[in-house]
């Protein structure tokens, strides 16, 4: 199975809350990630966490990690049809190589 | 400061063609990665360049992908003969140092008909 687990789809209406859920395998993981890809463009870091970290919090963005589940999860506050977008969750491994999600694709509704 | 640039944005070949896509990093970056992006799904490691040194090539397809990085800067990638599933986007990205985050260009969006 893939090291990255993500749902694929969410529709959220405007100026609502959005939460995007990932899973993941590598306990020894430092890092996680959260990337945004808008149709057509390449991928754009959003945020990352530590995995020493429970929460982040970066104006309308909160990242939640529960190491003890390998559970990560984006919350997007107040969300604008300019958050229609593929967000990709992605571990980094001892290597420092990186592994996604296959990506959910949130899609706002006014 | 620059983002990492890639050129074409877009290519349409038909299979047994050849092709090759560039990729400039961000200034200073040591370290570069080629990734294909298949329909559907995340990213994957193609290649990893450490300055004009590989790294990883251990997903590259060798009977008919190369790449190089010559002078540790810009580097290409190149398909030789393209296959049907070779369409993908090749995303290239780049990061000051291997440990460091990776910060990723528009990428290519390849279409082999």
């Amino acid at each position: 199975g893939e090291d990255v687990e993500q749902s694929l789809f969410l529709s959220v209406r405007e100026g609502d809350s959005s939460v995007i859920n990932c899973t993941y395998t590598d306990s020894s993981s430092t890092y996680l990630y959260w990337y945004k890809q808008e149709p057509g463009a390449g991928l754009q870091l959003l945020t990352y966490i530590f995995s020493n970290m429970d929460m982040k919090q970066d104006q309308r963005l909160t990242v939640l990690l529960n190491k003890k589940d390998k559970h990560l999860s984006l919350r997007i506050a107040d969300t604008q049809t300019g958050d229609s977008a593929i967000y990709f969750c992605a571990e980094i491994h001892n290597d420092y190589k990186l592994s996604f999600g296959a990506g959910t694709t949130v899609t706002v509704r006014a | 400061e620059a983002g990492v640039a890639q050129s074409p944005r877009y290519k349409i070949i038909e299979k047994r063609q050849s092709v090759a896509f560039w990729c400039n990093p961000i200034s200073g970056h040591a370290t570069l990665y080629w990734y294909q992006q298949i329909l559907g799904q995340g990213p994957k490691l193609l290649i990893q360049f450490q300055n004009n040194g590989v790294v990883d090539d251990s997903q590259l397809p060798k009977d008919r992908f190369s790449a190089e990085r010559l002078k540790g800067v810009d580097s290409t990638l190149k398909i030789q003969p393209a296959k049907l599933e070779d369409s993908a986007v090749y995303l290239c990205a780049s990061s000051f140092s291997i440990e460091e985050t990776q910060y990723f260009g528009p990428g290519t969006r390849l279409l082999v008909l």
